[in-house]
């Protein structure tokens, strides 16, 4: 079956450490998004990428950075220059103008 | 104030009951989503429109465009439903998702 596939589901991570979190679609979209999910908010684009090799900037992108050097890979990583990474973190993949398919996404803590 | 706002933010209801969420929405959008995460947090879309209305199963999603206003009713509900309710407009400047916070649906048997 197509989807998308997040890992890992739980991910602890020390004070000054980057972690990088992994995004697999194998429905062949072009678009790719991460967002990330607190508590009592909505969800919240950190970096979209609609094609390969290309990636834009969300709404809360400092301290994140992305790569999208195949179309069914788009792994996120969280750098130590992000303050507050505790957090849910979900990625979508959708084609244009289609409803965006979600993974079961990757909880984040700080040890 | 956010630009997709839902109500009720919490809603509990008796299994048979009839259940509305409602969402409005203060930019121009062109399409509309709802969607189901469950409590292991995976997301799964429910409908996408972009005017009047849409069923699958016991789920109905309605539009207002005019009122910028949408409703998701569930008929003839049940514990399986129970789930965070979230509404996303594809809007504003860049015509991105902008989501609601979610509405927390618990239904007792």
């Amino acid at each position: 079956d197509g989807g998308i596939t997040q890992s890992p589901k739980y991910l602890f991570r020390k004070e000054g450490q980057n972690v990088t979190l992994s995004c697999e679609q194998n429905l062949n979209h072009d678009a790719m998004y991460w967002y990330r999910q607190d508590p009592g908010q909505g969800l919240r684009l950190i970096y979209y990428s609609q094609i390969v090799n290309d990636f834009q900037k969300g709404d809360i992108a400092e301290g994140y950075s992305v790569s999208r050097e195949k179309k069914e890979s788009f792994p996120l990583t969280v750098t130590s220059a992000q303050k507050n990474p505790t957090a849910f973190y979900l990625c979508a993949s959708s084609i244009a103008n289609q409803p965006q398919h979600f993974g079961d996404g990757t909880r984040l803590s700080i040890l | 104030k956010n630009e997709v706002e839902q109500s009720p933010q919490n809603l509990t209801a008796q299994e048979g009951e009839f259940i509305t969420i409602n969402c409005s929405y203060s930019v121009g959008i062109s399409a509309l989503h709802w969607l189901q995460q469950h409590p292991g947090g995976g997301i799964v879309s429910l409908f996408m429109l972009s005017s009047g209305k849409k069923k699958h199963g016991r789920l109905i999603a309605t539009i207002n465009i005019q009122e910028k206003h949408s409703s998701l009713h569930i008929t003839a509900s049940h514990p399986r439903d129970s789930a965070v309710y979230i509404c996303a407009a594809y809007g504003g400047a860049t015509n991105k998702l902008i989501f609601g916070t979610g509405t927390l649906l618990a239904v007792q048997p």
